[in-house]
């Protein structure tokens, strides 16, 4: 299965900030998939990020809010722009296991903010 | 729209005790559901995937089975241990692989 480090793990911020979160695989992977678990919530997508295009959103989430970018094929970072405190969640990054062909999604120990 | 229903939402046994969560969905065309454990504040670690064409599918104390016609999953945790003490997930495919529909999840704990 892919191992998958995101960082930071936690991170308390001030209202008005925005903060980017790094997602590194150690192997190549086509579409890597950013979730935000709020608290007390199930996970739900944000967006999917492809190489070398634009990622797409879900309903309910965009660009200006959380930019994406996915510069090579084992990395991508999700920033989280202009927080207010109901941006306080675990955010989390997923992939695919491509080499098994099973759509087995994997997901990294998640990133949690707390905004004041 | 798929949607994921996981009963009950939270479940206490004592130790030694056999666990089993339910997993419901709304839309029996999915391609394969996959069962979840989180620990507080932390990410997700995945313990089964049942492909559609599946009935079971098992790894040590845990066994999961699927019903696609009825809509069901139920994932069985033989011998519980205060270990075991976590949330559980379940999710299924939405319109392609990666975007996944997950239920409410299952906290469980599991009393020395």
């Amino acid at each position: 299965s892919a191992v998958i480090s995101q960082k930071p793990s936690r991170d308390i911020c001030q209202r008005g900030t925005s903060l980017t979160i790094q997602c590194q695989v150690d192997s190549q992977v086509t579409m890597m998939f950013w979730y935000r678990q709020q608290p007390g919530q199930s996970l739900t997508l944000i967006a999917t990020a492809n190489q070398g295009s634009e990622a797409t959103y879900e309903s309910g989430f965009v660009i200006d809010k959380f930019p994406i970018s996915r510069p090579n094929l084992t990395f991508s970072t999700l920033t989280v722009s202009n927080m207010s405190p109901e941006d306080s969640s675990i955010y989390l990054c997923s992939v695919v296991d491509q080499g098994r062909g099973t759509g087995e999604l994997f997901f990294g120990e998640g990133s949690r903010l707390t905004v004041l | 729209k798929q949607e994921v229903t996981q009963i009950p939402a939270a479940l206490s046994v004592p130790e030694g005790e056999n666990l089993v969560l339910n997993c419901s969905f709304t839309d029996s065309a999915i391609y394969n559901l996959q069962w979840f454990r989180q620990d507080p504040g932390k990410g997700l670690t995945s313990l089964l995937l049942i492909q559609s064409s599946q009935r079971e599918q098992t790894s040590g104390r845990l066994n999961a089975s699927l019903d696609k016609s009825s809509g069901r999953s139920t994932l069985y945790i033989a011998a519980s241990q205060p270990g075991d003490s976590a949330t559980y997930l379940c999710a299924v495919p939405t319109d392609s692989w990666g975007k996944l529909q997950f239920g409410a999840g299952t906290q469980v704990v599991v009393t020395p």
